[in-house]
């Protein structure tokens, strides 16, 4: 069973329209990580936020928010006012913070690619 | 300036020849991982290590070797590739103590194929 589901494969919107890609997550450990990255057409793989198990506070950076929702194993990524450059895949994954077998292992899901189109 | 370094971008070869794909890091971090990614299949981790002389295996490790002889040094090895390890691969660097507190910080990936 895979860790971190991200259930939309592919998410078309057209400019300023808002958008939220899903995340769910699995683990049984009460402390872990929470990561969203962002991979545009060129390739790379860019850091876009951390959260911790224990921080439920959701988090808005500019047109970026995240809600984390433990209760439903969510943390979900909400695009405001989309633009052509927010064009990537957006990759959730999850880490595990404290157990013996899987210290230092990142699971990440299978991206969701957003197309914003003008 | 603070960066991962892969090297080669790009590879082509054919199967059974082994080659490495080399990562370095400047940043002094402790934690060093490689990825590979599929279409579909998003990112998946062949092998990390915590610390010098330290290292696990993830997900996909079958048919890759790597080794953490210093700090800032973690290369990728194939001893005997086969068309099943046609891939983009990612070298990511992280801060002491694994991934808890901090960022992966990646390399800009290399795209192997094996013929």
């Amino acid at each position: 069973a895979q860790k971190v589901t991200q259930a939309q494969t592919e998410i078309s919107v057209v400019e300023k329209e808002d958008v939220t890609l899903d995340c769910v997550y699995e683990t049984r450990d009460t402390t872990y990580y929470l990561f969203w990255y962002k991979q545009p057409p060129s390739g790379e793989l860019v850091f876009l936020i951390r959260r911790n198990s224990f921080d439920e506070q959701n988090e808005i950076s500019g047109r970026y928010s995240w809600n984390f929702q433990k209760s439903t194993s969510s943390f979900n990524f909400t695009i405001t006012a989309s633009q052509v450059v927010d064009s990537a895949v957006y990759f959730c994954a999850l880490s595990e913070a404290i157990r013996g077998s899987t210290l230092g292992r990142l699971y990440f899901g299978r991206g969701t690619q957003l197309t914003v189109w003008p | 300036e603070a960066q991962v370094t892969q090297n080669p971008r790009y590879l082509i070869t054919v199967t059974g020849k082994k080659l490495t794909v080399t990562c370095s890091q400047n940043m002094n971090h402790e934690y060093m991982s490689w990825y590979r990614q599929d279409p579909g299949l998003g990112l998946r981790q062949i092998y990390y290590s915590m610390n010098v002389e330290v290292t696990d295996k993830g997900d996909v490790p079958e048919g890759y070797k790597v080794s953490r002889k210093e700090k800032r040094n973690f290369p990728l090895i194939l001893e005997s590739p086969s068309p099943n390890q046609t891939s983009l691969y990612f070298c990511a660097s992280s801060l002491g103590g694994g991934l808890y507190n901090s960022p992966l910080h990646f390399g800009n990936g290399t795209r192997l194929t094996v013929t």
